[in-house]
This record gives C-alpha cells, sequence and structure tokens, in this order.
C-alpha cells in the first residue's frame, strides 16, 4: 500500500486565490514528520513546511498552511493569494520514526499545480 | 540552512560509461542523502552516506551499480555505473538540517540536482 498518496495530478487555479492540494497518508507510528516541497521546472527541491504528529497546532509559514487532520490521516497544503511562481510540482512526504537515527522520506507522486493570470 | 552544491547540473551519456556526481556541502553534517527522480516520476531514496563507513543502500539499489564515496564530512560522491536508458534521471544530493518550528524539526535540504541523460 502506498504511504502517501497525493490523488491530483495537475491542479489550476486563479492568480490571487487560495488552493489546497490533497495529501493522506498512511503509517502505524506514533512519531512522524510531514513534509511539503515544491520543485519548479529547473528541479530543485525547496522545502515549505512541516508538521509533526505531536504538534497540537497546524503550521503556517507565509502563504503556505497545512491542514493537519491526524484521525484522517491527512496533511493538506494550502497556499493563499497564489502567485504565477507558484506554478510548480508540489510533492507530500513523510519521515517515519522520528526518534530513530535514520532518516528516510517517502514521497508522494506530486501535484503539478498551474496558476492562470 | 545548509548551502548545497552539486556538480555536474546536468550531462548527456552513453550508454555502457559511468558517471559520477559531486556533492559538497558548506558545513559539516552527518548523514548525506542520494535520491533519485526518475522522468515523471516522485523521488526515490538511493542510499545514506555516513562519513568513515559504507554506505547504507535501500532495497532495488545496490553497491556496484551506484556506488557511494564519503571522505570527509562536508563532500561524498555518487556514480552511475556502466550506464543504461532506464538511468536517465534526476539525482539528488540532500542533508539532514535546519531545525524548524516549536518542535525544532530538522527538514531535509536538497542540492539543485543533477539531470542526468542516457542515450
Amino acid at each position: 500500500a502506498q504511504k502517501i498518496t497525493q490523488t491530483q495530478p495537475g491542479m489550476f487555479v486563479q492568480e490571487k486565490e487560495a488552493v489546497t492540494l490533497d495529501c493522506t497518508y498512511d503509517t502505524s507510528d506514533q512519531s512522524y514528520g510531514l513534509f511539503w516541497y515544491k520543485q519548479p521546472s529547473s528541479g530543485e527541491m525547496i522545502f515549505l513546511i512541516y508538521q509533526g504528529s505531536y504538534d497540537e497546532q497546524n503550521a503556517t509559514e507565509g502563504r503556505y498552511s497545512l491542514n493537519f487532520q491526524k484521525a484522517r490521516k491527512s496533511a493538506n497544503l494550502v497556499i493563499s493569494a497564489s502567485q504565477l511562481g507558484d506554478s510548480a510540482m508540489y510533492f507530500c512526504a513523510m519521515r517515519e520514526g522520528l526518534m530513530d537515527s535514520s532518516y528516510k522520506l517517502i514521497f508522494g507522486s506530486g501535484t503539478r499545480l498551474l496558476v492562470r493570470p | 540552512s545548509a548551502v548545497i552544491s552539486q556538480k555536474p547540473s546536468r550531462d548527456i551519456c552513453q550508454r555502457g560509461t559511468s558517471l559520477t556526481i559531486q556533492c559538497q556541502v558548506d558545513s559539516q553534517v552527518t548523514m548525506m542523502f542520494w535520491y533519485r527522480q526518475q522522468p515523471g516520476q516522485s523521488l526515490t531514496l538511493i542510499a545514506t552516506a555516513n562519513q568513515g563507513s559504507e554506505a547504507t543502500y535501500e532495497s532495488g539499489f545496490v553497491i556496484d551499480k551506484f556506488p557511494i564515496s564519503r571522505p570527509n564530512l562536508t563532500f561524498s560522491t555518487l556514480t552511475v555505473s556502466n550506464m543504461s536508458p532506464e538511468d536517465s534521471s534526476i539525482y539528488l544530493c540532500s542533508v539532514e538540517f535546519r531545525a524548524w518550528g516549536p518542535s525544532g524539526a530538522n527538514v531535509l535540504t536538497f542540492g539543485a540536482g543533477s539531470r542526468l541523460t542516457v542515450l
């Protein structure tokens, strides 16, 4: 079974509007972390936001916020006031076993976001 | 956060040849990670490289195909050996860095990637 599921291969949003990118995950660990990365066409991976499984509040970082619903095992990314530069691939990722010394990120298949002017 | 430099940024290679990708970090780090992203796909961890020990490979990746060196705490190389068109991918180096947020979590920082095309 997939550990990270992103069901939206592609999304469109009008400039200045908000958009939600979906991510669901599957883990039996109690301690895990959820990440969102942005990959522009240049190929680099840019870290956006992080949510720990024990964090009580939803993470926010500028125009990015993470809608974390632990019982539903979802960690959706919300981008407010979309800009043309937000057009990119977005990957949701999970790290299990936060207390372990190993560090392995499991990535979803990604969502391609296109912001329309 | 760490600054990661990868070389080459892109290359076109012939089938059967090998290519070594270099990854330089501007600070000392314990672990370095190599990921592969095949065209249109997500990222997959190839191996974890600790300084002074053998790299740890993920299922489906072997040392003969992807030998890794980690001579010091700021540098690593990944070699893609005996390349075939199926090895055409972006190869990304990453390090664990940057405590973030109230929980002080570390995140993975990535280099810009090395885009390899095998003909």
